[in-house]
């Protein structure tokens, strides 16, 4: 059973244009989101974060947004740069415990 | 900055033979966490250590088990390889358990049984 869910396995976005990462999950007593970056042959890195009592944090060409009725949480980047393509994973704890990982999204950002 | 690091970075086993894998962090966290990750599956929970002293179970502990050697050590031991165990495996520390901090990554292991 699937609690964090990325259903897009891969997505191609033109240079400049917005990149929309999207994240469902099932449990709803998740309280923080994360999304991480991870290059080939790197291990993942921390991208950008939030907590459930905010619908919104932003961070330079970076954004997340959390719909806690839906479920939903997505990653805005805008203006998409070739240098943003990497896997991105969403993740998900309760009160910091044992994060849950989403299988990852593949994003390409072509010149 | 060495971070957290992991070695070896690639190692090829036979089924039945058995292996460690290292993994050391220099940032003073008490939280480290052993996570593999394959095609479609994300990155899943192994075996974690919430503290010095102390491990759990993850989501997929069978086949493996683990040593908090220190503060800054947590070795992953492979008692008798199997190809399902073929993965790529991650190590990841963080300030501490039950906080919002991020976690940090090694750069894996690439361990691929025959």
């Amino acid at each position: 059973d699937q609690q964090v869910k990325q259903n897009s396995p891969s997505l191609s976005v033109q240079e400049g244009r917005i990149s929309i990462l999207n994240c469902d999950y099932t449990n709803s007593m998740f309280d923080y989101f994360l999304w991480y970056k991870k290059y080939p042959a790197e291990g993942p890195t921390f991208l950008i974060s939030i907590s459930s009592i905010k619908d919104k944090n932003e961070d330079g060409r970076f954004t997340v947004f959390l719909n806690k009725s839906a479920k939903h949480l997505s990653l805005h980047i805008v203006p998409s740069q070739p240098g943003d393509s990497a896997v991105y994973f969403c993740a998900a704890s309760v009160r910091g415990f044992k994060t849950i990982f989403g299988a990852g999204t593949r994003l390409f950002v072509k010149a | 900055n060495a971070g957290v690091t992991q070695t070896p970075k690639f190692q090829v086993l036979k089924t039945g033979q058995s292996m460690t894998l290292q993994c050391a962090q220099d940032m003073n966290h008490n939280s480290m966490y052993w996570y593999r990750q394959d095609p479609g599956m994300g990155l899943r929970l192994i075996y974690y250590s919430a503290s010095e002293g102390t491990t759990d179970k993850g989501e997929v502990p069978n086949g493996y088990n683990v040593s908090r050697l220190n503060k800054r050590e947590f070795s992953l031991r492979l008692e008798s390889a199997a190809p399902s165990q073929t993965s790529v495996y991650f190590c990841a520390s963080r300030v501490g358990q039950g906080n919002n901090q991020p976690q940090h990554f090694g750069d894996g292991t690439r361990l691929s049984i025959l």
